[in-house]
Formats: structure tokens, sequence, C-alpha cells
């Protein structure tokens, strides 16, 4: 059983343009979460989703974050006109229970 | 009232040695207590969980202490060993809600 993929790994983006991150749960998990993680820092929640739904948005910023977690295909984080605030790493995390989270690999956002 | 905090921020130990990681939290309705291992670049893992029906969960050589009334919890790791070295994370969540609420972090290094 494959682990959680997250793709990119790396993704460099200049000042306002926008960044796509995509995650794929591990097989026969339902519900996705992602967290944000800035250096240094712990990991903080932005979104909980399960097949075509958004459960928990209440850790994710207002304005240009979005999520969705279609029926077919992975999850999609899309942050629109990034700022170097958004630079951090984000991690997906899947589980089959809404107990266990499982995370993936994270995808490292550099705005330049 | 949905912190969890988390001490020390860093701990060095010699091999062989039980470093200690301590978390508390403020929120009753959490429910759910698990911590993960993190190594540089690499996203979160998951050791080891408790819930506050029991005292202490030993997997390995990993051991949750839970004090229900003092409301804290605390990571033990017996003979620990220079690849444990890595940062530690606490976490809670409510499971109807199963967000996880995470601990700053514990820098742990094993010395050889």
């Amino acid at each position: 059983n494959a682990g959680v993929m997250q793709n990119p790994r790396h993704l460099v983006r200049r000042r306002g343009q926008e960044a796509r991150l995509r995650c794929s749960p591990m097989k026969g998990h339902s519900h996705v979460y992602w967290y944000r993680q800035l250096p240094e820092e712990g990991l903080k929640f932005m979104v909980y989703l399960q097949k075509e739904n958004i459960i928990d948005e209440s850790g994710m910023p207002k304005e240009r974050f979005s999520a969705e977690f279609p029926k077919e295909g992975p999850s999609i984080l899309r942050i629109q006109q990034v700022v170097r605030g958004d630079s951090a790493a984000y991690f997906c995390a899947s589980s089959p229970d809404r107990l266990e989270q499982y995370f993936g690999p994270g995808t490292r956002l550099t705005v330049t | 009232q949905q912190q969890v905090k988390q001490s020390p921020q860093s701990l060095i130990v010699q091999k062989g040695g039980i470093p200690i990681i301590n978390c508390a939290y403020e929120n009753t309705a959490f429910d759910y207590f698990p911590w993960y291992q993190q190594f540089p670049g690499k996203g979160p893992a998951l050791l080891i969980a408790i819930r506050p029906d029991v005292s202490e969960k030993k997997e390995g050589r990993f051991t949750i202490s839970f004090n229900k009334s003092a409301k804290q919890f605390s990571l033990h790791i017996m003979d620990s060993q220079p690849g444990d070295s890595a940062t530690y994370f606490c976490a809670a969540s409510i499971t109807s809600g199963s967000r996880l609420t995470f601990g700053e972090g514990t820098q742990l290094t094993v010395n050889p």
C-alpha cells in the first residue's frame, strides 16, 4: 500500500503567480487534511475534506486559498497570487477513519 | 483553548538515555493524542497515539504516559539511539472534528 503522495515536492513561484499542490491519499482513505509548516514552526491545520465536500476550512485564509477533493483524482490546494509569506512546507495527510492521520512528504513552496 | 503546549524546545541525550517530552492541553474535549516524528525534509510520521481512557501505552521503545486530571501527556523513548535524532511533535484532536492541533515541536539529539 503506497503512502500519501504529494507533488510537486518543490515548487518555486514568483509573487503574483498561482501555486497548485496535489495530494493523492492512501488507498482506501477518504479523509484528506492539509497543514502548513512555516520554517522552525509546528504544523497548522488548514482544511479537512472528504470526497467532493469541504468539511472544515476554519484554518484556511479567507482569500487566495482554496481546496478541493473531487470524486476522481487527487486533492488540490490552490494558492492564487502568491506572496512571500506563503513560502512554507505544505503537508497533506489522509485517514481511513478520521482518527489516525498519515502524512505525505510535503510540498516546499518558495515564493521569490 | 485549542492550544497544545510542548516542552522542552530542544533536548540532547547520550545514547541509551531516556528522553522525555511533555505536552499540556487546555481543551477537555480533546480525546485523541498522537505523537509524530519528523526528520529534516520529510513529512511527519505517526509514532504512537493514546486515548484518555488509558494512562499508559507502550509500542516498542516508545511509551506515552497520560494524566487526564492534569491534562498532560508525555513521550518517553527507551534506550535512545542516534537514529532517533529528529523533531517530535505531540498533537491532540477531537475525534468528531478530527483536525489535529500540534505542539511546537521538540528537537531531539541523541549523541553516540
